[in-house]
């Protein structure tokens, strides 16, 4: 199975500033990778997917790169309501893997 | 819109089976991937399987063989999750999600919660 490495597990930023969120594969997985925000008592919404392409309806502070094994998401001018967890999940090859979450506060 | 409704919260004793589904609304169920994900309180999500309601083809995260079993009702947009053989271990949200062409997730449930307990 490909393992997803994700740090820092716990964030905090203050509002406006920009935060980064970085996911690192156990092998290439040719930039499918996708991030989601889970808000609590919320499933998760897809922000990125083929690593840099956002999803419709997400705002564009949201941005995500990366190549072979190293993936991040940036989140510019941040917004109280970002405050969520940020998964990372591989979509190359079954069985689909995720980050063991970003937990992201406001301080 | 896009919605995929889950059924409510179970409660079921260690040794038995429970059957959760998923309606799909707004789309064309037989044309995307149905998969489910596990999360349990506190811990990350896990993939356990896709079905594609189209022909019902299925495919599982091989630690979820034998535990959980995906079928799909075509005439009711419904997707269904069967998990057995049940532990405090299966105790867990899980979600249905849909995708298509490549297995990342556009849309969601709402999860069920699954609590094993005697």
């Amino acid at each position: 199975d490909i393992q997803m490495t994700q740090s820092p597990a716990s964030l905090s930023a203050s509002l406006g500033e920009t935060v980064t969120i970085e996911c690192l594969a156990s092998e290439d997985i040719y930039s499918n990778l996708a991030w989601y925000q889970q808000k609590p008592g919320k499933s998760p919404q897809l922000l990125i997917y083929y690593a840099n392409s956002l999803n419709d309806g997400v705002p564009s502070r949201f941005s995500g790169s990366g190549s072979g094994t190293q993936y991040s998401l940036k989140i510019n001018s941040l917004q109280s309501e970002d405050v969520s967890i940020y998964f990372c999940q591989q979509n190359y090859d079954s069985p689909f893997t995720f980050g063991s979450g970003t937990k992201l506060e406001i301080k | 819109q896009v919605q995929l409704q889950q059924s409510g919260a179970e409660l079921v004793k260690p040794g038995s089976s429970v059957k959760i589904s998923c309606k799909a609304s707004g789309y064309t169920f037989t044309s995307y991937d149905m998969h489910w994900i596990k999360q349990q309180p506190g811990n990350g999500l896990e993939w356990i399987g896709w079905i594609y309601p189209g022909n019902g083809n299925t495919k599982y995260n091989q630690k979820f063989n034998g535990k959980a079993t995906l079928t799909a009702d075509k005439s009711s947009s419904t997707a269904y999750m069967q998990l057995s053989s049940l532990t405090s271990e299966d105790s867990a949200v899980y979600f249905c999600a849909r995708s298509h062409y490549s297995p990342y997730f556009d849309y969601w449930g709402q999860g069920v919660m699954v609590t094993v307990s005697s």
